[in-house]
């Protein structure tokens, strides 16, 4: 089973442009993790938000969550050709249920 | 963070056979470990959570039969693909939580397995 949508899909963008990609959710959560995955490799954890907190910074990256409207997004500022990837929210409970998951493509 | 290690990290087998999957948390004790499927250019998929010393739960529309999860030892998971076939060939990753922490902290995962039945 799945937890939701991520979108976009697939979002090409131009080198040191600020990549965004959202992600939404069906059921209640403890917290909420994203995860990036270079093409046929393993997951690295990037960064978790718990249900309480609403903004998380890490570096480069900034993630939001809005319960209410069961939503989180995600934002690369200052895109590198190493951001190239699939990124993946996913969400906590008993389980650990992914999203679609967005691929990222950073044009040189 | 803690370390989950999967082993092998790549398998080629032959249409029929069995392969066996093994994930280990080198530092904690995984109570609970769950076993995802990834197909090219999608998503992970959970196919079953194990807690130690239970039964694996499977989520709907996996094969416990074909697809059998070990879980003896607080530091040991195992998946066994039984009678492999080609369209059993995926990326299979599992991940660790230790007691207590399923729901609250970040999960670790093993680096995963290619498998390719021939």
């Amino acid at each position: 089973s799945q937890q939701g949508e991520e979108d976009p899909q697939a979002l090409s963008i131009q080198e040191g442009e600020n990549a965004t990609m959202n992600c939404s959710y069906k059921t209640s959560i403890n917290n909420l993790q994203w995860y990036r995955q270079n093409s046929g490799r393993g997951l690295v954890h990037l960064i978790l938000i718990r249900s309480n907190e609403r903004e998380k910074h890490s570096g480069r990256l900034r993630v939001t969550l809005d319960t209410s409207k069961k939503s989180s997004s995600l934002l690369i500022t200052a895109s590198r050709a190493a951001d190239t990837a699939s990124y993946f929210c996913a969400t906590r409970d008993d389980k650990i249920i992914f999203g679609k998951g967005t691929r990222l493509h950073i044009l040189p | 963070g803690a370390v989950v290690s999967q082993h092998p990290s790549w398998v080629i087998c032959k249409s029929g056979t069995s392969v066996k999957i093994e994930c280990r948390s080198l530092d904690f004790q995984a109570t609970t470990m769950f076993w995802y499927r990834q197909f090219p250019k999608q998503s992970l998929m959970l196919m079953a959570t194990s807690n130690e010393g239970s039964k694996a739960t499977y989520e709907q529309g996996v094969e416990k039969d074909k697809f059998l999860i070990n879980h003896a030892s607080l530091t040991l998971s195992t998946l066994t693909v039984t009678s492999a076939h080609p369209e059993d060939s995926s990326f299979y990753i599992c991940s660790a939580a230790g007691q207590g922490a399923v729901r609250t902290t970040e999960a670790f995962f093993g680096q995963g397995t290619r498998l390719t039945v021939v």
